[in-house]
């Protein structure tokens, strides 16, 4: 079954309104996270490290401000795309590393987001 | 910067057997791993490697070397449902768990 868990799985919001989605760790405890972004017939992007209990590690060109990350306990990490608007339409993908299986990561379910 | 590359698309036919080259440049290599994503859906893991050698799984085995800085990942027996992206990643020693993808190869097994 999944080990992680994502949500919500899709999302349609108008252009200038903010989205959340979560992404949680159902039988483990993840002291990090990751987020991940891919357009379609690409490959995943990673957007940013999401630390529990400190601020997230942005990978170069994602902007923070509208990008949020919180990462507020050992089983839950937050994305929240602010002031949404059609480019940013896209397939958002979480992941956390279990500490028992070296290097594995595992994917959420993925949220796709559509901006009107 | 790390540069991982591998082929766009590849075709096969039902019952065949396709091999998916991976090859990378980066600095503190800690592992390449293999995903299987079908369309619309999350990855899922297939392989990992960290050691020169072949990695067998069932119908699918992983290869790595390590000084030539490549990978392929094997798929014997083709079935319908393996009609899928496959994504090549590499870990960095310096980046924890953190895993960087290639561009990902879309595999289409026809009848």
């Amino acid at each position: 079954g999944a080990v992680v868990s994502q949500h919500p799985s899709w999302v349609i919001c108008k252009s200038g309104t903010s989205v959340k989605i979560e992404c949680r760790s159902l039988d483990f405890q993840a002291t990090t996270m990751f987020w991940y972004r891919q357009f379609p017939k690409q490959s995943l992007m990673l957007m940013a490290t999401s630390n529990e209990g400190s601020k997230a590690t942005y990978e170069q060109g994602v902007e923070k401000d509208k990008f949020l990350i919180n990462h507020a306990s050992l089983t839950l990490s937050t994305l929240t795309v602010t002031s949404a608007h059609p480019e940013d339409s896209s397939f958002y993908i979480c992941s956390a590393p279990r500490l028992e299986r070296v290097g594995e990561l595992f994917f959420g379910e993925g949220s796709r987001l559509t901006v009107l | 910067g790390q540069n991982i590359d591998q082929p766009t698309e590849m075709t096969a036919t039902e019952g065949a057997i396709v091999q998916i080259n991976c090859t990378y440049q980066t600095s503190g290599f800690n592992g390449l791993f293999w995903y299987q994503q079908h369309a619309g859906e999350a990855p899922t893991f297939l392989s990992y490697n960290v050691l020169d050698g072949l990695e067998e799984k069932g119908r699918f085995s992983s290869f790595l070397s390590r000084s030539k800085g490549y990978s392929y990942l094997l798929l014997k027996e083709l079935q319908m449902k393996d009609s899928a992206s496959y994504l090549c990643a590499v870990r960095l020693k310096a980046a924890g768990n953190k895993l960087t993808f290639g561009g990902g190869t879309r595999v289409l097994v026809k009848p």
